[in-house]
């Protein structure tokens, strides 16, 4: 059974760096075409993918947030952690975290439950 | 990289069909058989529904089907249930450099 859960601080003020952490369960990240991603929704708003990380360590981010994103994976914590600078109000949002198969069709087929993510002063 | 163009809303009463579409470029859904598709109820996680065009997941009911027509996908949802009533995103694959590029979302109302 597959599982993530996402962990952040609920409120970071701007100008800040935001560190948040992707804790899964049911599959390994050494696996190839496996990966992990963040996806991102501002209350009310679409869906908004930012960076995923993949097992060979393949790594894919939003070319619009490219600069403000680092991904990385701790396999042996079954972790992905993905850093995002100079985080703004806008960015105010609810984060996810989403298994991706490449050796399938590209769907984001298992979500954690999602973590809030303020930004204000 | 433009978002994929969908319905604000659509509604249907209870056991009609109703179809939402997607409408992307050759860039993204006119280039590639991997447009998902998303239901997300409030206050919850999306829920995968389709993948790969036409594809379903095990947990979903064979009422949801999706098809593709150029650069234009549909989700269809036949014998519409109060449960339906939720918000739906397409997503599709657009290459290597832009990867994922998600449509508008388009609610869902049960009159």
């Amino acid at each position: 059974q597959i599982t993530l859960k996402e962990s952040a601080p609920a409120l970071v003020k701007p100008t800040q760096t935001v560190t948040l952490t992707c804790t899964f369960s049911g599959f390994s990240l050494s696996t190839i075409p496996v990966g992990v991603g963040w996806i991102r929704q501002p209350p009310g708003k679409a869906l908004e993918w930012l960076a995923f990380i993949f097992g060979d360590d393949d790594k894919r981010t939003s070319p619009s947030l490219k600069s403000r994103l680092t991904i990385t994976k701790d396999t042996s914590k079954n972790q992905v952690v993905l850093t995002m600078t100079n985080m703004d109000p806008v960015d105010t949002a609810t984060y996810y975290c989403v298994h991706q198969d490449r050796s399938s069709w590209y769907e984001l087929d298992y979500w954690g439950q999602g973590t809030l993510v303020t930004v204000s002063s | 990289q433009s978002a994929l163009t969908q319905p604000a809303s659509v509604s249907g009463s209870p056991g009609q069909s109703i179809t939402i579409s997607c409408t992307g470029t050759s860039s993204d859904v006119g280039s590639y058989n991997l447009v998902s598709w998303y239901q997300q109820h409030p206050g919850k996680a999306p829920k995968l529904m389709i993948y790969g065009g036409y594809k379903r997941p095990s947990w979903v009911s064979t009422r949801f089907s999706g098809s593709k027509s150029g650069s234009t996908a549909s989700l269809t949802i036949s014998g519409l249930q109060a449960e339906d009533e939720a918000d739906y995103y397409c997503c599709s694959y657009a290459g290597s450099n832009t990867f994922y590029v998600f449509g508008t979302g388009t609610k869902v109302t049960v009159l």
